[in-house]
């Protein structure tokens, strides 16, 4: 089957301007993650969700970010008044089960988003 | 921030010869995992090993686990060029995946 799948691959937004992220997870996974990676460091964790419920969102780092997954499958990270600080690779990953369970995630191929 | 610490941050090998990296971390962990990310491409799970195991094997990876430490360690044996990408272990512990900044390993022909 596929794999997690993300669109736009590519973002190019102005300062100010709102963006959205959407991510495709494997279907039939119940949990979706969503991460920000800057150039040359590792993934950090910005949210979490269990089908439609949003466990965790300890990880955005402003209000400006918002996360749905409205109806526990497809998933939007939404940005608003960009910044530069903003500039990243957002990825996003599911999994077929739920919290504790050691399950694997798969990632998707990430957007990568830049604010000039 | 990043709470798992990645030892050495690059590595450069010829193919045939053999890949550590280290990975240590502070808290309390459900299982460590490892990953592997191509340039420019998303990341691949290589390996879980859960917090009562010691040692794990999945073809040329070893991935050992000392919880009195607070350490992990991937070996990759026989590495080939095709090896060269940057290695990430990632903490489960919650809901969460904290991930530490990888190891480029190049694996010269």
């Amino acid at each position: 089957g596929a794999g997690v799948s993300q669109s736009p691959r590519y973002k190019v937004a102005k300062r100010g301007q709102d963006v959205a992220l959407r991510c495709d997870p494997i279907s039939g996974h119940v949990s979706l993650f969503w991460y920000q990676q800057a150039l040359g460091q590792g993934p950090e964790f910005l949210t979490y969700f269990q089908n439609e419920a949003q466990l965790d969102k300890s990880g955005l780092p402003s209000d400006r970010f918002f996360a749905e997954r409205p109806e526990g499958s497809v998933s939007t990270l939404k940005i608003q008044r960009t910044q530069q600080e903003d500039s990243a690779v957002y990825l996003c990953a599911s999994s077929l089960g739920g919290l504790g369970g050691d399950y694997e995630q798969y990632f998707g191929p990430g957007t990568r988003l830049t604010v000039t | 921030s990043q709470q798992g610490e990645e030892d050495p941050q690059a590595l450069s090998i010829q193919e045939g010869e053999n890949a550590t990296m280290n990975c240590s971390y502070k808290t309390s962990i459900n299982n460590l995992q490892w990953y592997r990310q191509n340039s420019g491409r998303g990341l691949v799970h290589l390996i879980l090993i859960r917090s009562n195991e010691r040692e794990k094997h999945s073809g040329r990876l070893r991935v050992t686990l000392d919880t009195s430490k607070k350490s992990s360690s991937l070996l990759i044996t026989a590495s080939r060029a095709a090896d060269t990408a940057s290695y990430f272990c990632a903490r489960e512990s919650g809901s969460r995946l904290t991930f530490g900044e990888g190891t480029q390993l190049t694996v010269n022909p």
